[in-house]
């Protein structure tokens, strides 16, 4: 059991570029979520799932894609990267309801 | 709109001394609440949840949280550190059905020997 899988795990990137994150999780939950980290900032929201096809927007959702084909997986994609862009990412998962949200170990990206 | 405050940017406390951080936050609803930690370049661990009954929550690593309603908070508490504690606390509250959080800023815990 795996957990939340992200890949990957560091990540550079030059202003302009676009990229997927990766996220994969083998305990059949039903939501998912990315998270961004900043300094100072805590975690922000930026693209949820409650279930494969079904996607809304969080609280920073500008410059990311996500789609939701399977249950498993949850991609992140940063269309046209930008140094603000430059962040650590989380992908989080659970069956709902009130359930533990779990977190993946984080992607560090930097765009320059 | 739901917010979390966390105070303190950063604490420091010597190994075997109490610990309390603070959490205020901001829902209309009855709240969700949890507090995670992170170590330097790790994920977040899930400490503690508190979503009804009892007030005063347990949790693992021997921490706990209180739940004041009236005082819209949810502190951490610890009564002896360890320096294995040294670490990152955030502070969160769950909305829609506990599915998305809204974390706080953070809190930096550093232990003195």
């Amino acid at each position: 059991n795996a957990g939340v899988t992200q890949t990957p795990k560091f990540q550079v990137l030059k202003t302009g570029q676009s990229m997927t994150l990766q996220c994969a999780q083998d305990m059949n939950h039903e939501y998912m979520s990315w998270y961004r980290q900043d300094p100072g900032m805590g975690l922000r929201l930026i693209h949820y799932s409650v279930g494969a096809g079904i996607t809304d927007q969080g609280e920073v959702p500008n410059g990311y894609n996500v789609s939701r084909s399977t249950t498993e997986d949850f991609p992140l994609r940063l269309l046209s990267a930008a140094p603000s862009q430059t962040s650590v990412y989380f992908c989080a998962s659970s069956f709902g309801g009130g359930n533990t949200i779990y977190f993946g170990e984080g992607s560090w990206l930097t765009v320059v | 709109a739901q917010s979390v405050t966390q105070p303190d940017i950063h604490i420091t406390v010597s190994e075997g001394a109490s610990l309390e951080l603070r959490c205020n936050y901001s829902y209309g609803a009855t709240p969700y609440l949890f507090w995670y930690v992170q170590s330097p370049g790790q994920g977040l661990q899930l400490l503690l949840k508190y979503f009804s009954g009892d007030t005063l929550v347990q949790g693992i690593k021997g921490f706990e949280a209180e739940f004041k309603r009236s005082q819209s908070s949810f502190n951490l508490r610890k009564p002896s550190v360890h320096w294995s504690d040294a670490a990152e606390y955030f502070c969160a509250v769950g909305v829609q059905g506990a599915q998305k959080l809204v974390f706080g800023q953070g809190t930096r815990l550093t232990i003195n020997p």
